[in-house]
């Protein structure tokens, strides 16, 4: 019940496309949803995050869309550019825990 | 802009060597976590710290690891008795309040 399935585990898209990976989780105590990217030998970097009090919220080109009834949530990158090729994790956290469960990430490659 | 440090950056020891892994905050937050990611899979929580006690644990934290507020300003981790299966990138995490974790560089660790 703790977990966060993230999918897909791996995803190429080209230049100026849109990416999207998506998670979801079982644990309805889950009540803040930060994504987090990270480089090849960096920790993970806080990208944007987002509460079940609203469905959707947008940061420059990354978009995070929730859905409270189906427990799913996932990132969307508008006009995805090379420099955006890193892993992705989404990450889960609420209730009395401050703990961050993460889903095991996508790596997104973004060509030329 | 206010940052998390880790040192060192790599450490490498022998089986059943102890370990310290230090971290420091940002200076105006009052949670500290630690988490692991072992090569190519998902970032793991180990424990959380808040008001000078562990907060929360996982299953991973073991007798054979503590955790530590010496000072002011660091936060350190230490592994007792190191096993092979100790070998990974550790990462220091803070937050001034339950929501936004911000993440250190990691320490890459090596258990030969």
């Amino acid at each position: 019940q703790q977990q966060v399935k993230q999918s897909p585990q791996s995803l190429i898209v080209q230049k100026g496309g849109i990416s999207i990976i998506n998670c979801a989780y079982e644990n309805t105590a889950f009540d803040y949803f930060p994504w987090y990217q990270q480089f090849p030998g960096k920790g993970p970097a806080l990208l944007i995050a987002i509460r079940p009090d609203v469905s959707e919220k947008k940061e420059g080109r990354f978009t995070i869309s929730f859905n409270k009834s189906a427990k799913q949530f996932s990132l969307h990158i508008m006009d995805s550019q090379p420099g955006d090729s890193a892993t992705y994790f989404c990450a889960a956290s609420g209730g009395s825990n401050y703990k961050l469960t993460f889903g095991k990430g996508t790596l997104l490659t973004v060509n030329p | 802009e206010p940052e998390v440090t880790q040192t060192p950056s790599h450490q490498v020891t022998q089986m059943g060597q102890e370990v310290i892994l230090r971290c420091v905050p940002i200076s105006n937050h009052l949670y500290f976590y630690w988490y692991r990611q072992i090569l190519g899979q998902k970032v793991e929580f180990l424990v959380s710290f808040y008001n000078n006690e562990i907060s929360e644990k996982s299953e991973i934290f073991d007798d054979q690891f503590s955790v530590e507020r010496p000072d002011g300003s660091n936060f350190t981790l230490k592994i007792r008795s190191t096993k092979l299966e100790d070998s990974a990138m550790y990462f220091c995490a803070s937050s001034s309040d339950y929501g936004e974790q911000f993440f250190g560089p990691g320490t890459r660790l090596t258990v030969l």
